[in-house]
């Protein structure tokens, strides 16, 4: 089955600075990913998602890479503020959602 | 319009009691799929339903089953409770589009003791 690894576990940044979200997937077959915040005791929230066919996608100061031939792909985080904190989890899908896989999350703090 | 609901939102049981757990989705989707939530596995996918029919699972024992009704609510079902269920069970909804956004509910607090 498929297998998602997410680098790294925790993260802490300065405000202002950026962070970055390493994914991993293993099955090739793999054609959407999702990426989800999750902030203290509140459910997971879509901030980004990216399909196969696309290499970048950005939504003001989040982005999100794709590497097919690698398998990984990256949430990138820019201008971080202390609202960015949560925790983030990656996904990778097949069939659209049928078949999900999430990443094991990261922690990302933002220090004032 | 209402978002995925899940009851209850808390729930404490002991071990080798069965417990059931209910999700309703956003009106209009069709799927709806349970994770379990745990500080060292993070999200893990139980399985998915659409149209009363499951459709895909996860890699859990068969201790842990679930059915979706007409109306697309879904239930799960974990029966022999071990100290090593308790988590946060969340549902999600969607469409059922293909790439479309999945919704999350609140979650259900599972403690076994």
């Amino acid at each position: 089955g498929e297998n998602v690894e997410q680098h790294p576990s925790t993260l802490s940044v300065q405000e202002g600075d950026s962070a970055v979200i390493k994914c991993t997937y293993s099955d090739s077959a793999s054609n959407y990913f999702p990426w989800y915040k999750q902030e203290l005791g509140k459910r997971p929230q879509l901030i980004i998602d990216i399909r196969s066919n696309v290499g970048e996608k950005k939504d003001q100061r989040i982005a999100v890479t794709l590497n097919k031939t690698a398998k990984h792909f990256s949430l990138h985080i820019t201008e971080t503020q202390p609202e960015d904190s949560a925790v983030y989890f990656c996904a990778a899908c097949r069939g659209g959602y049928q078949k999900v896989t999430f990443g094991t999350g990261t922690k990302l703090q933002v220090i004032p | 319009k209402a978002g995925v609901t899940q009851t209850p939102r808390y729930l404490i049981k002991t071990r080798g009691q069965q417990v059931t757990l209910s999700c309703s989705p956003i009106s209009g989707h069709r799927s709806v799929s349970w994770y379990q939530q745990t500080p060292g596995q993070g999200l893990q996918f139980l399985f998915e339903y659409f149209s009363e029919t499951q459709r895909n699972k996860g890699n859990f024992p068969g201790r842990f089953s679930g059915r979706q009704f007409s109306n697309s609510r879904s239930e799960m079902n974990v029966s022999t409770l071990e100290l090593g269920d308790s988590a946060l069970y969340l549902c999600a909804s969607k469409m059922m589009t293909e790439g479309g956004e999945a919704f999350f509910g609140q979650g259900t607090r599972l403690t076994v003791v």
